[in-house]
């Protein structure tokens, strides 16, 4: 069966601090990754999508970046943190680009003071 | 681009039936999906409409038609626990990005 990491579950960084927040997805190939921004009581912001290697696509303009040097991991950065990028991190993937489901890591609750 | 708007909160009585809206706007559609969130969670996947009718899974049924770029969540028999947000989502023009609404928190009181 197909299981979602994301970690850690928390983080309070310090502003002007970088960012590295991992998702790995197991048991499936080739899936199509997902970074959605969440603030407190907001809906779903979508940051980045990848269909593949190499392919990321950015949705926001903001100092986040994101790469996927395999094929089942998906990592988001930051060089600074600004105070504006503390919220909830998610993860997702799906099996295509077209499919009805997306299925959620557990998040990282970020906290930039 | 892409959006959706559905209602930002509703409240309804333990046992009752409670509608969420949901109206879309995408240059092109690959269904209408339906998440539940619950407070500090991961959103869950309910359910998906890729063509016009109702989609009955349990007590939750999604509907859709496409000609008014609209759909709804239907939750019967309600329970303590269906007290969380719920999200409709659309996919992007030739699929790739999945967008969400703002999110309709429901509450259910006794």
């Amino acid at each position: 069966s197909q299981t979602i990491h994301q970690w850690p579950a928390t983080l309070v960084q310090p502003v002007g601090s970088p960012l590295s927040l991992e998702c790995t997805v197991e048991g499936t190939s080739n899936p199509n990754l997902y970074w959605y921004r969440q603030a407190a009581g907001r809906g779903l912001q979508l940051l980045f999508y990848s269909v593949g290697i190499g392919q990321i696509s950015s949705e926001v303009p903001q100092n986040l970046s994101a790469s996927r040097p395999q094929d089942r991991q998906f990592i988001l950065s930051s060089k600074k943190l600004l105070l504006s990028d503390s919220g909830f991190y998610l993860c997702a993937w799906s099996v295509t680009s077209t499919s009805s489901e997306a299925f959620f890591g557990q998040g990282t609750r970020l906290t930039v003071v | 681009g892409q959006s959706l708007e559905q209602p930002s909160e509703v409240t309804a009585v333990e046992g009752a039936i409670v509608q969420i809206n949901c109206t879309y706007q995408t240059s092109g559609f690959y269904g209408l999906s339906w998440y539940q969130q619950h407070d500090g969670g991961a959103p869950t996947f309910l359910s998906y409409n890729a063509l016009d009718g109702l989609e009955e899974t349990g007590r939750f049924s999604s509907f859709l038609s496409r000609s008014d770029s609209y759909g709804y969540l239907l939750l019967q028999e309600l329970q303590m626990k269906d007290s969380a947000s719920y999200f409709c989502a659309v996919r992007g023009n030739q699929g790739g990005k999945l967008i969400f609404g703002q999110g309709t928190e429901l509450s259910v009181k006794p």
